[in-house]
């Protein structure tokens, strides 16, 4: 079983509107979350990281939270726009000696419709 | 994509056939990083360097190597062993000095489809 759960698997919406995404995780010890874009056939590109001791983080329309008791985060998208169509990953790392215990969800492929 | 690349772009292998995805960076980073990504599935970690001259197994290694000869380039080869090796490949960088919270910067990535 995956360690990073992230749904719904894909969503679409139409353009202007709200969403939010969604990622449990099992990882542990916790170390950092991070939210990556993903547009197709490209590497992913960082959105925001979240350390324990942070709740929320913003980039721009994009607002992360992260409640680390229930170990969910959730990635808010404002306004959407049309460029925003592409899949959104969630990334957990635990604390490891060489900070490379990285363990990736499947990630939601989003689709903004005009 | 910052300053990672990757070719090519697609690459075609044949049965039997060993084939090399190149990575280089201009980061000035330690530490990089080959993953593999399948539809439906997160990213899979096959092997990563931190240092010149030294690289690690990640979770799926077998079927793959790696050298780091140079601090810029880290190649993969999918090697005959590979038995199933159409994917998404994507090479990443990161600055080991920069703890925890410091970012892989990932490549365009290569997609390698079997003849």
């Amino acid at each position: 079983k995956n360690q990073v759960e992230q749904s719904p698997q894909s969503l679409i919406i139409l353009e202007g509107k709200n969403c939010t995404l969604q990622c449990n995780y099992t990882v542990s010890p916790f170390s950092n979350l991070r939210w990556y874009k993903q547009d197709t056939g490209r590497g992913p590109v960082s959105l925001t990281i979240m350390t324990f001791s942070e709740n929320t983080k913003s980039n721009g329309r994009y607002t992360a939270t992260l409640d680390a008791d229930t170990k969910q985060s959730s990635l808010h998208i404002t306004a959407s726009q049309l460029s925003d169509s592409a899949s959104y990953i969630c990334v957990v790392s635990a604390k490891s000696y060489n900070n490379n215990d990285m363990r990736f969800g499947a990630g939601t492929r989003l689709t903004v419709k005009p | 994509d910052g300053g990672i690349t990757q070719s090519p772009k697609y690459l075609f292998r044949k049965e039997g056939q060993n084939v090399t995805l190149s990575c280089e960076q201009n980061l000035n980073h330690d530490a990089m990083y080959w993953y593999r990504q399948d539809p439906g599935q997160g990213l899979r970690l096959i092997y990563y360097s931190q240092i010149v001259n030294d690289f690690q197994k990640g979770d799926i290694a077998e079927g793959y190597s790696v050298s780091r000869e140079k601090k810029e380039s880290f190649p993969l080869t999918v090697t005959s062993a590979q038995k199933n090796p159409t994917a998404f490949y994507l090479c990443a960088s990161r600055n080991r000095l920069s703890g925890a919270k410091g970012d892989q910067y990932f490549g365009p990535g290569t997609r390698l489809l079997v003849l």
